[in-house]
C-alpha cells in the first residue's frame, strides 16, 4: 500500500533532548497530520496542519507543513520518558480520493 | 478517550470464519475510516464511508466488505479469513469527508489461528 516516507525509522534520546522527525512523499498534500500511538492502542492525534508553510505548536510539540506541499516536520522540545512510543505522520493527497495516507512510523524511545 | 468506539476489542478465530468489527463514530462525525495494522508495521488505508456513502477505498481485500448504517455506526467484514489476516483493525471518524482531522479508536485485535 502506498505510504509516506518517514524517518528516522527509530531513535533513542537522552530525557530533555529535542528531538526531530520528518515525513516526505512524492504527491502534494493538502493536510497533514502527526499521530502518536503507545503499544495496543489507537494513534493519538497531536498536531493538525492545514497551508502550506504552516506552524503549529502544543506544548513541546511544533510541526511544520513544507512550502513544497511535500514534506512535513515534527520536532519534541525536552522529551520526557512519556514521550516514548511511535510517532505517525498522515497526509491527505489533493487528487479527490479523500484518504489519509499514513507515514511508517517513528519509534522513539527516552532514556532516563 | 477518542470518542471513537470500537468493539470487541479483541478477537480470535479460526482460519476460514467469518468476522465482524463494529464501530461507533464520536458525536456529530460523519466519516468512518476502516485501517489495518499489521505487527509493527504502518496503517494501512482499508476504506471510508461518509455519511452512509463509501467515499474512498484503499487496500481492502475482496474478502473484506464494510459498511455505514443510518445512525453512521460502521461495520467491517471478514471472511474467508486466513493466518495473514490476524492484525489491529483501527476505525476512525470525522467531522467531514474532506480535509478533517480523523479521531481513532482503540482497535480491535484480530487473531486467526
Amino acid at each position: 500500500g502506498q505510504q509516506l516516507n518517514q524517518s528516522p525509522q527509530s531513535m533513542f534520546i537522552q530525557e530533555g533532548e529535542d528531538v526531530s522527525m520528518n515525513c516526505t512523499s512524492s504527491s502534494i498534500f493538502n493536510t497533514w497530520l502527526w499521530y502518536k500511538q503507545d503499544p495496543g492502542e489507537g494513534p493519538v492525534l497531536l498536531i493538525a496542519l492545514y497551508k502550506a508553510g504552516e506552524l503549529t505548536s502544543n506544548g513541546r510539540l511544533t510541526a511544520q507543513f513544507g512550502i513544497t506541499r511535500k514534506d512535513s516536520f515534527l520536532n519534541i522540545s525536552a522529551s520526557i520518558p512519556s514521550d516514548v512510543g511511535i510517532y505517525f505522520c498522515a497526509g491527505r493527497t489533493t487528487s479527490g480520493t479523500y484518504k489519509y495516507i499514513f507515514g511508517t512510523g517513528t519509534r522513539l524511545k527516552v532514556l532516563a | 478517550d477518542s470518542g471513537v468506539t470500537q468493539t470487541p476489542k479483541h478477537l480470535i478465530t479460526a482460519t476460514g470464519q467469518r468476522v465482524t468489527l463494529r464501530c461507533s463514530p464520536r458525536s456529530g462525525d460523519l466519516s468512518v475510516y476502516w485501517y489495518q495494522q499489521s505487527l509493527d508495521q504502518g496503517l494501512q488505508f482499508l476504506i471510508q464511508y461518509y455519511n452512509g456513502e463509501e467515499r474512498a477505498k484503499g487496500n481492502i481485500l475482496e474478502r473484506f466488505s464494510a459498511q455505514q448504517f443510518p445512525d453512521l455506526h460502521s461495520e467491517l467484514n471478514l471472511s474467508s479469513l486466513e493466518l495473514g489476516d490476524s492484525a489491529l483493525y483501527f476505525c476512525a471518524s470525522s467531522v467531514g469527508a474532506e480535509n478533517t482531522e480523523a479521531f481513532f479508536g482503540q482497535g480491535t485485535r484480530l487473531t486467526v489461528v
